[in-house]
This record gives C-alpha cells, structure tokens and sequence, in this order.
C-alpha cells in the first residue's frame, strides 16, 4: 500500500539477481508514470517512464510495467549491482490541469548486498 | 551538461526567520518544480512554474510559502516565520516543455537540507 510513514518496504537482493520493485498507484487517471532511484544525500534521478497507452518499455537493464487495471506499476532491474543500492520511488501525473505534478509513491529501499 | 543547481545545500535556521533557497533550471528548460521532502517520505509537490508564472501552487502549505521567478529562468522558494515543522529537504525539478502535450520527465537537483531549531 501507500500508507504514509518511515517504515519503508526492503528489498534485498545478491548481486547479479534480478530485482523487482512493486508499486500501487492511487489515481485511475494518472496517464505518465515515472520509477526514481534516490541515493543517500541526493535528489531523485530518472531511470525510466511509461505512458498509459503502453503496458511495458524497456530500458538497459530495467524495464518498467504498467498494469492500468490494477493500478499496479513494477520496475525490474536485471543483474542488479551494488550501486544499484538506493531507494526507488514511483510516481504518478494526472495530466490535464495537473499534468505539471507528480504524487509519488512511498519508496521501497533496495539492498544488493555482494 | 549542466544539470539542476540548488544553493545552499543545507540551511540552519531558527524558528520565526525567513528564508530563501535558489534553484537553478538546466538551461533551456521553461518548466521549473519545487518539491518537499521528508525523513522517510517521497517528495511532494509543492509549486510548478511555466516561464515566469506559477501554473499550479496548489501544494503551498500555507501563506509562509512563496516562490518566484521572475526572468523564467532561476527561482527562489521563500518560506517566513520559519516552524520547525518546515524542516526538511527542498527539492528543486526542471522540464523542458512542463505539459501541453502531457508531461515531461522532470530532472531533479541535489535538494537544500532546511533544519528550524
């Protein structure tokens, strides 16, 4: 769920598996979807977006899902790697009158451990 | 090149002052985003930019919050009477286009750390 607090979920995974990170979006109107990777002291950095007329894209290493029925979103990273370690948060936009605000979701803290 | 700028990196100040944070936009970007974000939490929006209007403050807490830019360029996020409930990391995000024709992938800077004592 999206229940607000510091008890983010964990993922920890050994260096060369593959990683599965879920999301649950709030808003069945939300037409963009965006996965950030958050290190420790820095600013959200982009991997990977998604518009809701598409329901996989594929990046380098990470492909992202969309399941608009469920409103359901995950981010796969394959062969994950130490600095992949981060917090990875999903995001959302409205569009229409909203389309300049994302609504992110709680973060899930990925551990890949050597 | 160059990518989101926001000076200070940390800001200690105490209750009831007022503060100013700087955010610098890539170059060539005419969508500028403030977002706040909390210990354990995701960032939340607080105010949107379009060149030198606010398109969208409906995330401003409340009248202590006020942002500017005035050359569509550079912004500046003003928050008076400091509380301590303000305390948190200030992000700061660019767009090259910011809607239109749907969003587009927002760049976000390093953030300022703001602590009220």
């Amino acid at each position: 769920g999206e229940s607000v607090g510091l008890h983010l979920p964990t993922l920890s995974v050994q260096e060369g598996d593959n990683s599965i990170i879920n999301c649950a979006y709030s808003n069945s109107a939300s037409d963009y979807f965006i996965w950030y990777k958050q290190e420790s002291g820095k600013g959200p950095q982009f991997i990977i977006d998604i518009r809701s007329n598409m329901d996989k894209r594929q990046g380098q290493r990470v492909t992202v899902l969309l399941n608009k029925t469920v409103k359901h979103l995950s981010l796969q990273i394959a062969a994950t790697q130490p600095g992949d370690s981060a917090v990875y948060f999903c995001a959302e936009n409205a569009g229409g009158t909203s389309y300049g605000k994302l609504t992110f979701g709680q973060g899930t803290i990925l551990t890949v451990h050597p | 090149g160059a990518g989101v700028s926001q000076t200070p990196s940390n800001k200690v100040t105490e209750k009831g002052k007022y503060v100013e944070l700087r955010c610098d936009p890539i170059s060539g970007h005419t969508a500028l985003y403030w977002y706040r974000q909390s210990l354990g939490q995701g960032p939340e929006f607080l105010i949107y930019f379009q060149g030198t209007g606010a398109a969208d403050d409906s995330g401003l807490p409340n009248d202590r919050f006020f942002a500017v830019r005035p050359e569509g360029s550079v912004s500046t996020l003003k928050i008076q009477r400091t509380e301590r409930g303000d305390s948190a990391v200030y992000l700061c995000a660019s767009s090259l286009e910011g809607g239109g024709g749907g969003a587009d992938t927002q760049y976000f800077g390093p953030g300022t750390r703001l602590t009220v004592l």
